[in-house]
């Protein structure tokens, strides 16, 4: 029962240009959702969350955007940069539950 | 101002074998969860401690069990090891007044492959 679903393994995009990563939730409890961006031999590290509140976030270069009569969620990245290159992990969690549900992941390969 | 400290780094178990795995939370953080990240996965709870006691868990076997200690510190033990619990072992602290996710710190994490 996977209630968080990035469908996209993997992603790439060309240094400058617009990276969209795709989240989707089948749970209606969920009403906050994380971005977490993971390199190689390194803990998960947060990177932009939103309340079910907002639809929309917005942190620098990364831009979250919230849908929820669709149960959809994307994360933005303008311009992209080489440095963005590693794993991004939806995670979303019922509000006090302090647990977060983790989607399998996508992995971002920016090109110079 | 340490963060999540986990060890150790990486281990190598035989099947049917026991493990222990350990985490210091971030200097103010009261509650610690373990996550277990298999190979192409996402994190995935396993459950969570706070005030020395299991609060949540998640669907995992009794073979996985844990403590906490009254200085925050927690432990991830593993019985009957399979060759399915070889995976990235994930601490995160967080504090318990704090609702929001984005307080939640992982640790760099424990490979355990299991042979």
């Amino acid at each position: 029962d996977q209630q968080v679903k990035q469908n996209s393994p993997s992603l790439s995009v060309q240094e400058g240009r617009i990276s969209i990563l795709n989240c989707d939730y089948t749970n209606s409890m969920f009403d906050y959702f994380l971005w977490y961006k993971k390199y190689p031999a390194e803990g998960p590290t947060f990177l932009i969350s939103i309340s079910s509140i907002k639809d929309k976030n917005e942190d620098g270069r990364f831009t979250v955007f919230l849908n929820k009569s669709a149960k959809h969620l994307s994360l933005h990245i303008v311009p992209s940069q080489p440095g963005d290159s590693a794993v991004y992990f939806c995670a979303a969690s019922a509000r006090g539950a302090q647990k977060l549900v983790f989607g399998q992941g996508t992995r971002l390969t920016i090109n110079p | 101002d340490a963060g999540v400290t986990q060890s150790p780094t990486h281990l190598i178990k035989t099947r049917g074998q026991q493990v222990t795995l350990r985490c210091s939370p971030k200097s103010g953080h009261d509650t610690v969860s373990w996550y277990q990240q298999a190979l192409g996965q996402g994190p995935q709870f396993i459950f969570q401690y706070y005030e020395e006691e299991e609060r949540q868990r998640g669907n995992f076997p009794d073979r996985f069990s844990g403590h906490q200690f009254p200085n925050y510190s927690s432990e991830l033990n593993v019985n009957a090891l399979l060759l399915g619990d070889s995976a990235l072992y994930l601490c995160a602290s967080s504090s318990k007044t704090d609702s929001s996710g984005n307080t939640i710190y992982f640790g760099e994490g424990s490979w355990l492959t299991v042979v």
